[in-house]
């Protein structure tokens, strides 16, 4: 099953269209949600860290958000320049009381035509 | 540029044999974590090292090993290659063993024949 879940799978705007992009989680004591840009071939670069529900954070045209299951990635009147790949990953508590990795969803697509 | 750097960027090699993959992390960085990303099954974490020891294990195969040495690099090693281990592979840094945030290096991309 699934621990992080990103939807839809791909997504496709006209530039200036404004959307949101979706990352569930299943698993409780989330130590941190993370948003991650990927473009192809490269390492996946940082965007935004949430840790509590009710918490925001914006960059230029996106802005994070994370409620107690979900987060989402708002993008606001996109550019060309905005197509990538967006990762949402998170890290939760262990048994063992230490840290882990990160456990990513598979990423939406995002192409933004101009 | 996150500041992580990693080599090779391309590594082809054969089926049964050994490869090493190197990662140097951002100045200040003490935790290492290795990844590998391929089209079916994504990103997934593979080890994690702090400040030399080994702190976590993810999705690692027996024939993978990495290692973090004093100067803080580190070593991902992978042996007896099968076809299924073409993938790239990313390492990624952070400050501490919490929930920092993590930053990528550039990745090694790794074909198996």
């Amino acid at each position: 099953e699934d621990q992080v879940t990103q939807s839809p799978e791909a997504l496709r705007l006209q530039e200036g269209e404004s959307s949101s992009l979706n990352c569930s989680y299943t698993v409780s004591g989330l130590r941190g949600l993370f948003w991650y840009r990927q473009d192809p071939g490269k390492g996946p670069e940082f965007l935004f860290t949430l840790y509590s529900a009710g918490e925001e954070k914006e960059k230029e045209r996106l802005k994070a958000t994370l409620t107690k299951k979900e987060s989402f990635l708002h993008i606001t009147a996109p550019k060309p320049e905005d197509s990538a790949t967006y990762l949402c990953a998170v890290r939760f508590a262990y048994s063992g009381g230490g840290a882990d990795g990160l456990t990513f969803g598979k990423g939406t697509h995002l192409i933004i035509q101009p | 540029d996150s500041g992580v750097t990693q080599t090779p960027k391309h590594l082809i090699t054969a089926t049964g044999q050994r490869v090493t993959l190197r990662c140097s992390p951002r100045s200040g960085d003490l935790s290492v974590y290795w990844y590998q990303q391929s089209l079916d099954q994504g990103l997934q974490f593979l080890i994690h090292y702090y400040n030399g020891e080994e702190r976590a294990k993810g999705n690692i195969l027996e024939r993978f090993s990495a290692q973090q040495f004093p100067d803080l690099h580190s070593e991902l090693n992978l042996s007896s290659l099968e076809l299924g281990d073409s993938a790239l592979y990313f390492c990624a840094s952070s400050v501490g063993t919490a929930a920092y945030e993590q930053y990528f290096g550039p990745g090694t991309r790794l074909t198996v024949t």
